[in-house]
């Protein structure tokens, strides 16, 4: 079964450019999440999608973050224009239940993002 | 509203010796507690979780954990250490307000002493 792929798995910017991640779950999740990891904390949510709806967006930083998954499936989060604290490793998770406490998330490898 | 706390940022364990990750939960209600791993440059992989079926919980690579109530702990343990057991390591809690989101604690990180 093949994992959560993300691209790309590294990316440098300079402050106030865009920049967009790209995911892909596990087939048939149906929960999609978006995680911000700041260097020395735990993964933050910044999002989640139940299919194709939104259900917590709660951290999303709305003026400069947006996100959408596409049909359900596919997912891009943007950045736009970016700052010097956004640098982090941005993680994407699927889990296959609509709303079980118990189910388990898989994540990809993350993307990388420096802003200098 | 749930919250885990890891203690202790950086743990080192000589090679063979006993591995012991601490982890505290703060809830309300009966909490489900995860235990993921991050090896450099990868994401997270679960290595066990409690669900309220057992207190003692056994997981992937020989790790296990026990959910003790009295002690709001869910601490994750190895009898012996290996040197590919350094990594990252992840407590987390699952939001029971509504949308079961993962809260993470801040972890720990693991070195294996040769």
């Amino acid at each position: 079964e093949a994992g959560v792929a993300q691209s790309p798995r590294y990316k440098i910017i300079e402050k106030r450019q865009s920049v967009a991640f790209w995911c892909n779950p596990i087939s048939g999740h149906a929960t999609l999440y978006w995680y911000q990891q700041i260097l020395g904390q735990g993964p933050k949510l910044l999002i989640q999608f139940q299919n194709n709806g939104v259900v917590d967006d709660s951290q999303l930083p709305k003026d400069r973050f947006s996100a959408e998954r596409l049909k359900g499936v596919d997912s891009t989060l943007k950045i736009q224009p970016a700052k010097l604290e956004d640098s982090a490793v941005y993680l994407c998770a699927s889990s296959l239940a609509l709303a079980v406490p118990t189910d388990t998330q898989y994540f990809g490898p993350g993307t990388r993002l420096t802003v200098l | 509203a749930q919250s885990v706390t890891q203690l202790g940022s950086h743990v080192s364990v000589s090679e063979g010796a006993l591995v012991l990750l601490r982890c505290n939960y703060s809830s309300s209600v009966p909490p489900y507690l995860f235990w993921y791993v991050q090896y450099p440059n990868q994401g997270l992989q679960l290595l066990l979780k409690y669900t309220s079926a057992a207190t003692l919980v056994k997981g992937i690579n020989g790790f296990e954990a026990e959910f003790k109530k009295s002690e709001t702990s869910f601490h994750l343990t190895k009898p012996s250490a290996h040197m590919s057991d350094a990594a990252e390591y992840f407590c987390a809690v699952s939001d029971l307000s509504g949308t079961y989101k993962y809260i993470f604690g801040t972890g720990t990180r693991l070195k294996v002493l040769a």
